[in-house]
């Protein structure tokens, strides 16, 4: 199946600074490639997603960048606030079907 | 109106009981999906039914059985609990590709099972 690597597993950023979390897969037939928060004791949720015809998306704060040829993609966060702490899930299409996630980035926004 | 709804949402049982953790969304997804989270919060697929017809199934002990009535529904049963199926498992679901939103997956709460 596809195989999703994510890093870094843990980002400590100071407040207002950027964090970048990157992800590769292996499928080069994948082409959804979403992003997924979970606060702590809480559901993942998505929070920004790119499909592969285009190679960049922004969502005020967030933006996602994807290198089809090199087969990865990467969360950008500008402006980080404390409410940005938690795990961040990078995924990919696996058999066409379900979302295959990378193993999480834990980021920490200190004050 | 919750979306995607699991039951219960704590679950403490011994080594070698059965249970089973129900799920149902009101979303009109054709696709629902069981991922196991574990301590280290990988997120892992177990199952994925499209239209009541198992589509996926990862490398899971056969003491895993999942079950669709209908596309509103995806429950699963564990036969012979063991110390490691302690986990938090959460139900999901999604359209298939070809429409808007594909492949969007709308997360349960959560279900955590600790097994003593």
């Amino acid at each position: 199946g596809e195989n999703v690597e994510q890093h870094p597993s843990t980002l400590s950023v100071q407040e207002g600074d950027s964090a970048v979390i990157k992800c590769t897969y292996s499928d080069s037939a994948s082409n959804y490639f979403p992003w997924y928060k979970q606060e702590l004791g809480k559901r993942p949720q998505l929070i920004i997603d790119i499909r592969s015809n285009v190679g960049e998306k922004k969502d005020q704060r967030i933006a996602v960048t994807l290198n089809k040829t090199a087969k990865h993609f990467s969360l950008h966060i500008t402006e980080t606030q404390p409410e940005d702490s938690a795990v961040y899930f990078c995924a990919a299409v696996i058999s066409g079907y379900a979302l295959n996630f990378g193993k999480g980035t834990s980021l920490l926004v200190t004050p | 109106d919750t979306a995607v709804s699991q039951t219960p949402k704590y679950l403490v049982t011994q080594m070698g009981n059965d249970k089973s953790i129900k799920c149902e969304q009101n979303l009109g997804h054709d696709t629902m999906y069981w991922y196991k989270q574990d301590s280290k919060k990988f997120l892992k697929i177990m199952f994925s039914y499209n239209n009541k017809e198992l589509i996926i199934n990862e490398t899971v002990p056969n003491r895993f059985s999942p079950k669709s009535p209908d596309k509103a529904h995806l429950n699963l049963h564990i036969n012979s609990l063991e110390l490691g199926d302690s986990a938090v498992y959460f139900c999901a679901s999604s359209h298939l590709g070809g429409v808007a939103g594909a492949n969007v997956l709308t997360f349960g709460a959560g279900s955590r099972l600790t097994v003593l």
